[in-house]
């Protein structure tokens, strides 16, 4: 059974920080790493996508990606509330399909 | 372009009762998903299309089945409702695989919540 894994959170943290979410990956094979984000009620929306090994800078969003400890991670910098949603972490491992995470929870606090 | 879209927005249904969801896509995407999504918890792939004709299971297909017609389309058909299948599903689409072409990804349809009673 491929898995992946994220702290349900939730993760707090001020106005202006870093947020640091974390994903955790069982299929070695895996080649594709997506981050969503969704806001309570709503539906998912793509935020980053990685495929290589090392950081993917978008913004004020950053993706790390780490094959050989099968780790992904999303850092959002100067955290605003509106960043307050959960954040899906989804991997594809060369197949039709996504395996999503469970979901951090994010918020955000003036 | 309308996106995804999905009917309805919320269903009451009694045990036992049937229906079907709706899904369409105006993009012209070949991939369609299903998934369900429970309360806090990430998204359960259901059932997936890769294009007219095809479909497959995905982690969580018992209890309901699809078809795939046309392009455009994606119906789940729930039969017999159990209050295990209360939920909330959203319906996917994308132009080609998860990951296959850089920036590529599934679109979402914006939700049927399903409260089986």
């Amino acid at each position: 059974q491929k898995e992946v894994e994220q702290n349900s959170g939730p993760l707090s943290v001020p106005e202006g920080a870093i947020a640091s979410l974390n994903c955790t990956y069982s299929d070695r094979g895996s080649q594709s790493f997506f981050w969503y984000r969704q806001y309570s009620g709503k539906s998912p929306e793509l935020i980053m996508s990685i495929y290589s090994n090392g950081d993917k800078e978008d913004g004020r969003f950053t993706a790390q990606l780490n094959k050989a400890s099968q780790y992904v991670s999303l850092l959002i910098r100067d955290s605003q509330p509106s960043d307050s949603a959960t954040y899906l972490c989804a991997v594809n491992d060369n197949t039709d399909k996504l395996i999503f995470g469970t979901g951090t929870r994010l918020q955000v606090f003036p | 372009n309308a996106g995804v879209t999905q009917t309805p927005k919320f269903r009451i249904l009694k045990i036992g009762q049937s229906m079907t969801l709706q899904c369409t896509q105006d993009m012209n995407h070949n991939y369609m998903y299903w998934y369900r999504q429970d309360p806090g918890m990430g998204l359960k792939l259901i059932y997936y299309s890769v294009g007219a004709g095809i479909t497959d299971k995905g982690e969580v297909p018992n209890g309901y089945n699809v078809s795939r017609s046309t392009t455009e389309d994606f119906p789940l058909r729930l039969e017999l409702a159990a209050p295990s299948q209360t939920s909330v599903y959203f319906c996917a689409s994308s132009y080609t695989p998860p990951g296959l072409a850089v920036q590529e990804t599934q679109y979402f349809g914006p939700g049927t919540r399903l409260l089986v009673l």
